[in-house]
């Protein structure tokens, strides 16, 4: 079992609609929590950074955190084509050190 | 330059073959790390430098593999003898000052293995 667990998805939604994506994880060490976006061909693009349990609202984005249950979820608000991509989740037990990725949701928002 | 940046892009190896894979990170990052990912998951990490020193190379699949960063900015990632379970993405991944704890990456280098 991977220590961090991801949906694959496809995941489609209409545009506007809300995206909701979560990973799970077993690692209790894991202490900085982060959602990358990544395109086809292209790197992984930090869109949240996370430190412990808690919620963090960038824009259209909320990341929120429950270490007891250790589960993270992102939701994405007003969800646009260029949404469109695979997101995914890292982990990290220290500041800066190396991330354990989930494996990626695909996420299809349809005009 | 402005990002992280890899070559070459796309690379096609026989098998057996020896590749080197190149990643120039961010003006001034002091440190570097290499992921692998393969088709349809998530980046597996695979060695971290911090300057010139390689602090931690657990995540290299065999002896094969080798890393050096000889100047503490310019990275190259050998594979020796290449096989068709190598065939992924290999990105790389900069970070900048103490207090800067955001890895950036580069858009990866894709390593087909005949």
């Amino acid at each position: 079992q991977k220590e961090v667990e991801q949906d694959p998805g496809p995941l489609s939604v209409p545009e506007g609609a809300i995206v909701s994506l979560n990973c799970t994880y077993s690692n209790s060490a894991f202490q900085y929590f982060m959602w990358y976006r990544q395109y086809s061909r292209k790197g992984p693009e930090l869109l949240m950074y996370t430190y412990s349990s808690g919620n963090k609202e960038d824009g259209r984005f909320t990341a929120q955190v429950d270490k007891s249950s250790k589960y993270i979820s992102l939701f994405i608000r007003d969800s646009q084509p260029s949404d469109s991509a695979t997101y995914l989740c890292a982990m990290s037990a220290a500041a800066g050190n190396k991330l354990t990725f989930g494996g990626g949701t695909r996420v299809l928002v349809k005009p | 330059g402005a990002g992280v940046s890899q070559s070459p892009r796309y690379k096609v190896a026989k098998r057996g073959q020896d590749v080197a894979l190149r990643c120039d990170p961010i003006s001034g990052h002091v440190s570097l790390f290499w992921y692998q990912q393969a088709l349809g998951q998530g980046p597996e990490f695979l060695t971290y430098f911090q300057n010139e020193a390689q602090l931690d190379k657990s995540g290299l699949p065999s002896d094969r593999f080798f890393a050096e960063r000889p100047e503490g900015s310019v990275s190259t990632l050998k594979i020796q003898r290449t096989q068709q379970e190598d065939s992924a993405v290999y990105l790389c991944a900069s970070r900048g000052g103490q207090h800067t704890d955001t890895q950036y990456f580069g858009p990866g280098t894709r390593l087909t293995v005949l």
